[in-house]
């Protein structure tokens, strides 16, 4: 069965660096998203993304995110200059107009 | 987007019939009712959507009100592995573009051995 990938399962970083979290979504699906999840709480939009342009994005993905698709298969997120408060799971999904979004693993991002 | 009120908990025994309801009476016509789950910091996993008429897949069942203002998601015989978080949200039809997903808290199932 497809799904999607994303790597690494685990990212440490020293506050003020850049990190690229990386994605394959599933081969056919059109719309990519990225979700974060602070510990302990809820499940938060962060973009989404659909033929090589952000569709809509949150109050939360400000000018430290980026999103790209460089290839034909992955999907990125990169954030400039982290800070302690991005410390979060971040959760790749995509999905195809007509059904559900389905979410990776996630990549637990530690910033210190 | 309708919001939804959900149970904050729930407790089902192993192998009986796991009934999580949702309340979503502000709903439109034009929304459909999906249902996720997570299992303790795993990504979401989908599990169903409707609009008006009942749905059954392989995980689950989806009941929907007539008045369209509340459902049931049912799983037939629970497993321990079906212990979760379960989500109900309120979407635009999924044709629209994407299907941003705004997460509430969902209720937490605890099944019972």
């Amino acid at each position: 069965e497809p799904e999607v990938t994303q790597t690494p399962s685990h990212q440490v970083t020293q506050m003020g660096q850049e990190v690229i979290l990386r994605c394959v979504p599933i081969s056919n699906h059109l719309y990519f998203y990225w979700y974060r999840q602070i510990l302990g709480q809820k499940v938060e939009f962060l973009v989404s993304f659909y033929n090589n342009e952000i569709s809509e994005k949150s109050e939360i993905f400000d000018d430290q995110f980026s999103v790209e698709r460089p290839d034909g298969s992955n999907f990125t997120l990169k954030i400039r200059s982290t800070k302690l408060e991005d410390s979060a799971m971040y959760f790749c999904a995509s999905s195809e107009p007509s059904g559900g979004t389905f979410f990776g693993p996630g990549t637990r991002l530690t910033v210190l | 987007d309708a919001k939804t009120t959900q149970p904050p908990s729930m407790d089902c025994a192993e192998g009986r019939a796991a009934n999580l309801p949702c309340n979503h009476s502000t709903i439109s016509g034009n929304e459909y009712v999906y249902w996720y789950r997570q299992i303790h910091s795993q990504g979401p996993q989908y599990i169903i959507h409707g609009l008006k008429n009942n749905e059954t897949n392989e995980m689950a069942s989806l009941i929907i009100t007539e008045d369209r203002k509340s459902s049931t998601l049912i799983l037939p015989h629970a497993t321990l592995r079906d212990t979760a978080v379960y989500y109900c949200i309120v979407r635009p039809r999924p044709e629209a573009g994407a299907n941003n997903l705004f997460f509430g808290t969902g209720t937490r199932l605890t099944v019972i051995p």
